[in-house]
């Protein structure tokens, strides 16, 4: 059962414009949830978070969005750039005993081109 | 550098034979994780270690994996009687406290392993 889900394995958009990657959840017991950038070969960095008591977190260009009714996050990335071009992980975690660990998605490759 | 630090990066190795991965966290965490990650998969979970108490492991971890942390600082992970299927990067990750506003956990490079 995949908890966390990003459908879309890949995206593409034109420098200057606005990216939008998104993720679902199943877990209503999910209460924080995360972005993660990877580039190939390397560790997932860190990018952004939320909290379940907030629908909305910024910084910089990037702003997260929770909709809790709807179990759906999303990234907004504006405007993007090509050295955002790297694989997205969006990652969710519950705060009980089990909160120690974080359910990732299969992440979203995004593309900005020149 | 204070991230988290992985060795070796790259590791090749032929099935059946037996393999370690060292990983250092950032100095002021207490806690440490293993995750696992395939080709086109996000990162799996795998251990986590509170100090040097292995609290939480999963299904994924089989009799052939063991994790320490002896003295509360970096962590081995071991592999025993390496299969193919076990060909993957292995993820380090450390944190301050529990994943919540504040308290992130940050990853290292990672660890690749190809059985052969």
């Amino acid at each position: 059962d995949q908890q966390v889900k990003q459908n879309s394995p890949s995206l593409s958009v034109q420098e200057g414009r606005i990216s939008i990657l998104n993720c679902d959840y199943t877990n209503s017991m999910f209460d924080y949830f995360l972005w993660y950038k990877k580039y190939p070969a390397e560790g997932p960095t860190f990018l952004i978070s939320i909290s379940s008591i907030k629908d909305k977190n910024e910084d910089g260009r990037f702003t997260v969005f929770l909709n809790k009714s709807a179990k759906h996050l999303s990234l907004h990335i504006v405007p993007s750039q090509p050295g955002d071009s790297a694989v997205y992980f969006c990652a969710a975690t519950a705060n009980n005993n089990a909160g120690n660990m974080l359910t990732f998605g299969g992440g979203t490759r995004l593309m900005v081109k020149p | 550098d204070t991230g988290v630090s992985q060795d070796p990066r790259h590791k090749i190795t032929k099935r059946g034979q037996n393999v370690t991965f060292r990983c250092d966290p950032i100095s002021e965490h207490n806690r440490l994780y293993w995750y696992r990650q395939t080709l086109g998969q996000g990162p799996e979970f795998l251990t986590y270690f509170q100090n040097e108490a292995q609290l939480e492991k999963s299904r994924l971890l089989s009799d052939r994996f063991s994790a320490e942390r002896p003295k509360g600082s970096f962590s081995t992970l071991e592999i025993q009687r390496t299969e193919q299927g076990d060909s993957a990067m292995y993820l380090c990750a450390s944190s301050f406290a529990q994943p919540s506003s504040g308290n992130t956990i940050y990853f290292g490079e990672g660890s690749w392993l190809t059985v052969v």
